[in-house]
Order: C-alpha cells, then sequence, then structure tokens
C-alpha cells in the first residue's frame, strides 16, 4: 500500500493521559500536515512540516499538543492529559511542495477521551 | 482570511438525476480549490482541483467542478447520479503554506 498511512485507526483513553499517533506519509511527499475533525465539522488545519522542519502551527494547537518530523518521513502527535474535548478524528495528510499538488489524507485514527 | 462556505448541510437527490453540491469561496489573490469525499469512517479522498486554467474541472468518478470567478463559486457537479455518491463532501481552498481551510460539508443522499 502506498497510500497514507496512520496507526492506531481507535484510541480510547482516560482523561488525563497521553496518546501519540502514528503517520507515514507517501514516501516522496516532503510536506506532511495534521488536522482534527470533530462529529458534523470540516477538517480544521493543526500543524504542518517540510520535511523535518515544522514550519506552522495552529493556534488550535495548545500546549499539550506537541508533533515531530524526526527524519523528514513519518511524523508523530503526541496529546499530554488529554480531555474530552480532545475527543476528535486526527487526520494525516501528505503532499509534495508546488502549485499544481494535492494533498492525500490517510484513513485518521479516532480518539475517544472517556 | 480565506474561507470557503458550503450553504446546504445536505443535498437530496434521486439516482439517475444530476446532482449539484455548492460551494462559495472568499480568498484573496488567485484560488487553489479542491473537492474531496469522505465515506463514514474514512479519510478524505481527493475528488478534483481547480489551480488554473480551464473553468470546468473533470475530475474523479464521473465528477466535474465549474469554477466562477465572478460568481466566486465551485460547484461539484455530476450528470447522473449513483446510489454509491452518497457521501459527505467537502470544498476547500488551499492557503500559500498548501494548508486547505474546509468548508462545513454537505452531505449527499441518493436514493434508488
Amino acid at each position: 500500500d502506498t497510500g497514507v498511512s496512520q496507526d492506531p485507526r481507535h484510541k480510547i483513553t482516560k482523561r488525563g493521559q497521553n496518546v501519540t499517533f502514528r503517520c507515514d506519509p507517501i514516501s516522496e511527499h516532503n510536506r506532511l500536515y495534521w488536522y482534527r475533525q470533530t462529529l458534523g465539522q470540516g477538517p480544521e488545519f493543526l500543524t504542518y512540516f517540510q520535511n523535518e522542519a515544522q514550519l506552522e502551527k495552529s493556534r488550535l494547537l495548545s500546549d499539550r499538543f506537541s508533533a515531530e518530523r524526526p527524519k523528514g518521513s513519518f511524523s508523530t502527535l503526541e496529546i499530554q492529559r488529554t480531555e474530552q474535548g480532545d475527543s476528535a478524528m486526527y487526520l494525516c495528510a501528505s503532499s509534495l511542495t508546488g502549485d499544481h499538488t494535492e494533498a492525500f489524507f490517510g484513513q485518521g485514527t479516532r480518539l475517544t477521551v472517556v | 482570511a480565506q474561507s470557503v462556505a458550503q450553504p446546504e448541510d445536505q443535498v437530496n437527490v434521486a439516482e439517475g438525476n444530476p446532482l449539484t453540491v455548492k460551494c462559495t469561496y472568499s480568498v484573496s489573490g488567485n484560488p487553489y480549490l479542491f473537492w474531496y469525499v469522505q465515506y463514514p469512517n474514512r479519510g478524505l479522498q481527493f475528488l478534483l482541483k481547480y489551480i488554473t486554467g480551464d473553468n470546468l474541472v473533470k475530475g474523479s468518478y464521473g465528477f466535474e467542478a465549474e469554477f466562477n470567478k465572478s460568481q466566486t463559486s465551485f460547484h461539484l457537479k455530476k450528470p447522473s447520479a449513483l446510489v454509491s455518491d452518497s457521501a459527505l463532501y467537502f470544498c476547500a481552498v488551499r492557503d500559500v503554506a498548501g494548508k486547505l481551510i474546509f468548508g462545513q460539508g454537505t452531505t449527499l443522499q441518493v436514493k434508488p
């Protein structure tokens, strides 16, 4: 499978616990994006990387959220001290740079905080 | 700030009939516009994009979209709907950093 893959697909955690999600982009894609989607809403941008550099973070990304892309390949998104409001689908996307490219999305990780 | 609006929460159409899912945009500069489709508990699948060129853009699964600069619209269309087209559709605009700003989504329901 040469698409974007995310792991795990589902995660249930207790409030206050830390969680980490992984995203493996399409191998030649240098840009990687994280989005969050809540029920009935469109995806909202969280952060993005060009190669290993994190170039932009949304104001939605509180201090409890951190993302890395250490070697410019896979990325991790960690949420510390989870809250019920963090329950959402976390989507990863990757793309090449350039005006004529499009982003390809993974299947997402559905987080439920109980 | 760039934004897109999808004025309809849901569109209902009979199988075999043409469908239109509406999208309007607000951008500074040239718009880079996209349509994605989402099936339940799945990620988003790319349908089509407008970057430049012809105002009628053809995409996957028989979908097309018409870019209208004067009306700032980018409506998604299909001449003959299928039951399997039933899904959640998102319009998006891309900013200079490459990130997508999505609309709220429109649920398309195609009835047999």
